[in-house]
């Protein structure tokens, strides 16, 4: 049971690169959600999914752009990354609203 | 603006005593759930109790319950007969009909003394 899968765990960027983070989930979850996580800030939601081809903002979306191409895997995209995007990203799906959402384990972003 | 608000950064308790994390909440919707989360050294998100605004009666799960205020917008956490293994940071969230999100408040670091 992978549940929810981050790739990578760890990266180090250097400012102005650009990386994607996926997350893959085989539990056939409708929702997926990325999330930010910083210290005294909690988790802040970046973009979310209810359901395949759907992408919705959330409260801190810029910088970065999603994509829900296949209903298993949300991917998390930084076009041009800043110091300001070092943080621990979240991934989560669930199968809605009502219901408690599975999370990764994280990947842990530095910006230099 | 839909927020949640845990007022409390850090708490402390000693070993088998109880704890109340506090959580209150803003919505204008009536149909929501809100949901309290545990967040171990490991990085690990855990549920560890969930509401159902419409149900009155509050959830409980073990050593873990809530008070839920609706009126007052509060959902707060009891952990009775704390033990080492519930050092952790806790979160509040809700996710609403109608926004279909999942929105968390800052989050609690719990320390259990011995």
């Amino acid at each position: 049971n992978a549940g929810v899968t981050q790739t990578p765990k760890f990266r180090v960027l250097k400012t102005g690169q650009s990386m994607t983070l996926l997350c893959a989930q085989d539990m056939n979850h409708e929702y997926m959600y990325w999330y930010r996580q910083d210290p005294g800030m909690g988790l802040r939601l970046i973009h979310y999914s209810v359901g395949e081809g759907t992408t919705a903002k959330g409260e801190v979306p810029d910088g970065y752009n999603v994509s829900r191409l296949k209903k298993q895997n949300f991917l998390l995209g930084l076009e041009s990354a800043a110091p300001s995007q070092t943080s621990v990203y979240f991934c989560a799906s669930s199968f809605g609203y009502r219901v408690e959402a599975f999370f990764g384990q994280g990947t842990r972003l530095t910006v230099v | 603006a839909q927020t949640v608000t845990q007022s409390q950064p850090e708490m402390s308790v000693q070993e088998a005593e109880t704890v109340t994390l506090s959580c209150t909440y803003d919505t204008s919707e009536s149909d929501y759930y809100l949901f309290w989360y545990k967040q171990p050294p490991s990085r690990q998100m855990i549920l560890v109790i969930r509401q159902e605004a419409y149900k009155q009666q509050n959830a409980t799960e073990n050593r873990f319950s809530v008070n839920f205020q609706k009126a007052a917008k509060s959902f707060s956490l009891k952990i009775s007969d704390s033990q080492l293994g519930d050092a952790a940071m806790y979160f509040c969230a809700y996710s609403l009909q109608g926004a279909q999100k999942l929105v968390f408040g800052q989050g609690t670091r719990l320390t259990i003394n011995p």
